[in-house]
């Protein structure tokens, strides 16, 4: 079964550029996250799909950051404009709907952002 | 979301067992138990998850205390590959939401 996949791996871009990452899941996963890693700390939500609806981005700059996830597949996140403390590790992350499968959140390898 | 402490780094020899503790005293009825780590340059992945028994798989062991206020991850025989951060959460799966509130966990180095 292929994991998640992202990409770009590494991106690094100057301050008050725009980026975007990419994000496939494990395929008939309904929900999808986003997270974000700051270096030294654990990842910290920025939002989460259930199919193509957001079900939770509070934790989301809107003012900068947007995320979409069309058709219930694939999503991309967009930083526009990137800041310095935008540098991080973004990770996203599958999981089924229903039954105790659900409670399993599959991760993939990231995509690390410097911004200079 | 209920909060989890656990020891910042631990060190462990391989192929012995090592014991990762984790306290939660402000734990509720309806809260999960939920171990993952994260390998370095790697996504966290999900190591093993409990209510009130024990629980067995094939990565490790969780061995929940009666009170339910700490829990403790066993690996049986660490190897280099087990040099991690472990995340030890709470999920509250009657809240609706599915989120994994992350600390800083535990940062484990296996000598060999």
């Amino acid at each position: 079964e292929a994991g998640v996949a992202q990409s770009p791996r590494y991106k690094i871009i100057e301050k008050r550029q725009s980026v975007a990452f990419w994000c496939n899941p494990i395929s008939g996963h309904a929900t999808l996250y986003w997270y974000q890693q700051i270096l030294g700390q654990g990842p910290k939500l920025l939002i989460q799909f259930q199919n193509n609806g957001v079900v939770d981005d509070s934790q989301l700059p809107k003012d900068r950051f947007s995320a979409e996830r069309l058709k219930g597949v694939d999503s991309t996140l967009k930083i526009q404009p990137a800041k310095l403390e935008d540098s991080a590790v973004y990770l996203c992350a599958s999981s089924q709907t229903g039954g105790l499968a659900k409670n399993i959140q599959y991760f993939g390898a990231g995509t690390r952002l410097s911004v200079l | 979301d209920a909060k989890t402490t656990q020891p910042n780094s631990m060190e462990s020899n391989e192929e012995e067992p090592v014991h990762l503790p984790c306290n939660h005293s402000t734990i509720s009825g309806t809260d999960y138990i939920h171990w993952y780590r994260q390998l370095p340059s790697q996504g966290p992945e999900y190591v093993i998850h409990g209510l009130t028994s024990n629980v067995n798989n094939r990565m490790a062991s969780l061995a929940i205390a009666e009170d339910r206020k700490s829990s403790t991850l066993i690996l049986h025989r660490a190897t280099l590959r087990d040099a991690a951060v472990y995340y030890c959460i709470l999920r509250d799966v009657t809240s609706g939401s599915e989120k994994l509130v992350f600390g800083k966990g535990t940062k484990l180095t296996v000598n060999p």
